[in-house]
Order: C-alpha cells, then sequence, then structure tokens
C-alpha cells in the first residue's frame, strides 16, 4: 500500500531559528507532494504543492523564502520553515500523490510538529 | 473559491449508535470528493473517494455517496464502535489536475462511548 513517512515527528526550536522536515514516500512514485500546516485555529492550511519536474506553486501568504521546498525525486521532499516564530507552530504534513491509479488521492505522513519557545 | 462545510463539529454517541456527519461542498467544476480520518498523534489516513454523481465511496463500514444534485458527501455508518473516535474531515479536490491540493472542512470530531 501507498506508505508516507515524514520525519522529525516533532521539534522544540528557539524563537528565530529553523526547522527542516522530510517526507518519504514508500510503495508508490510521489509525482506530486502538498505541504500543509494544521493548527487548531485553521485546520488545513495548503503552504504549497510541489510536482516534480514543474515549478513549486506556493499558496498565498506563503512563500518560498520562508517554506524552501526541495522535491528532488519521486520518492523524498523535504521543507524548511526559516526563522521560525510563534505563528508557525502547528503540525506540518506531506500529503503525496502518485496521480496515475489513485487519481488526485494524497496520502499523508504522521506529520511533523513544530513547536516554538 | 472552493470550500467544504461539515454542519457537526463534534458528535457523541454510544457504541452500536448510528453515525451521519454531514458534509456540502461548493466549486466551481465537476470535483472528485473524499473522506478521511485523524486519530490523536496521528497524519489524516484517506478513507475513501468518489469522483462522479451517484457514485459510492465505502471502507472500513463508513459509505458516502457523491450527490451532485444536492452538492454533498455525507459520512454514515452503522454501528460505530469505540475504536471510530477520532476526528473525519470530508475534501475535495479538481479531478485529474494533480497541480492543485485538497480542500478540508474543518472536520467532525466523533467520540464513541462504550
Amino acid at each position: 500500500g501507498a506508505l508516507v513517512y515524514q520525519y522529525p515527528r516533532r521539534t522544540i526550536c528557539k524563537s528565530g531559528t529553523s526547522m527542516r522536515m522530510e517526507c518519504q514516500a514508500v510503495g508508490f512514485q510521489a509525482t506530486s507532494v502538498a505541504w500543509y500546516r494544521q493548527s487548531p485555529q485553521k485546520t488545513f492550511e495548503l503552504i504549497a504543492l510541489s510536482t516534480v519536474n514543474s515549478a513549486i506553486k506556493y499558496e498565498q501568504n506563503f512563500t518560498q523564502e520562508k517554506f524552501p521546498i526541495s522535491h528532488p525525486n519521486l520518492s523524498f521532499s523535504s521543507m524548511t520553515v526559516l526563522n521560525a516564530y510563534l505563528e508557525d507552530r502547528g503540525l506540518y504534513l506531506c500529503g503525496a500523490r502518485e496521480g496515475t491509479v489513485s487519481g488526485n488521492t494524497l496520502y499523508f505522513g504522521e506529520g511533523s510538529r513544530l513547536i516554538v519557545v | 473559491g472552493d470550500s467544504v462545510t461539515q454542519t457537526e463539529g463534534q458528535v457523541a454517541l454510544s457504541e452500536e449508535d448510528f453515525l451521519t456527519i454531514h458534509c456540502n461542498y461548493s466549486a466551481s467544476g465537476y470535483p472528485a470528493l473524499f473522506w478521511y480520518v485523524q486519530y490523536p498523534g496521528e497524519g489524516p489516513q484517506f478513507l475513501f473517494r468518489a469522483s462522479r454523481d451517484k457514485e459510492k465511496g465505502s471502507s472500513r463500514g463508513f459509505e458516502a455517496t457523491y450527490d451532485k444534485g444536492t452538492t454533498s458527501f455525507h459520512l454514515r455508518k452503522a454501528s460505530v464502535q469505540e475504536s471510530d473516535s477520532a476526528v473525519y474531515y470530508c475534501a475535495l479536490g479538481d479531478h485529474g489536475n494533480y497541480a492543485q491540493g485538497l480542500t478540508f472542512g474543518l472536520g467532525t470530531r466523533v467520540s464513541v462511548f462504550p
């Protein structure tokens, strides 16, 4: 089956420092990867969608300068939260899709929780 | 823009009760519809999807039928168990457009008591 692993599961970082999170797809080829932030206030916020061999598309209020993403191959993606502050707290989710057999279904990892102190 | 509305924010049930979570959507095109379930401390798990009018999706005893006329995709389960306690999310996505993410509802927290 389609599995997505995310790590680290949890990070505590000081305000102003950065956190990098990784996403690994197992059992399928992740032609596109969607990064979301989940928080109690705003449920699922789409940060960006990355498709292999295409430009990464960032949603309004999210920028490459703040959330740089790498998607070098069909099994791996990473995102960094640069200069994290309190408002960046939340559970960052990676959702990967294979794009053909499963259509546009996203398979999510367990999430990387960012705690900023 | 596209949106998903889940009517119930929280639902409390006893085991073997019937569960219904209402989901209505608003979309400019003809979306695919999804249900996800999220347990504490975990990421959302895909339950099932439906892609066309009158199609029924189902998994683990849960089911929902795509209704284009009422723009709905209500989740139902005939007899819930304590292990069904979780947050359920309805979502929509553009057919065949893999350059977009999914749009999620706010979620419905289901608590099942023995």
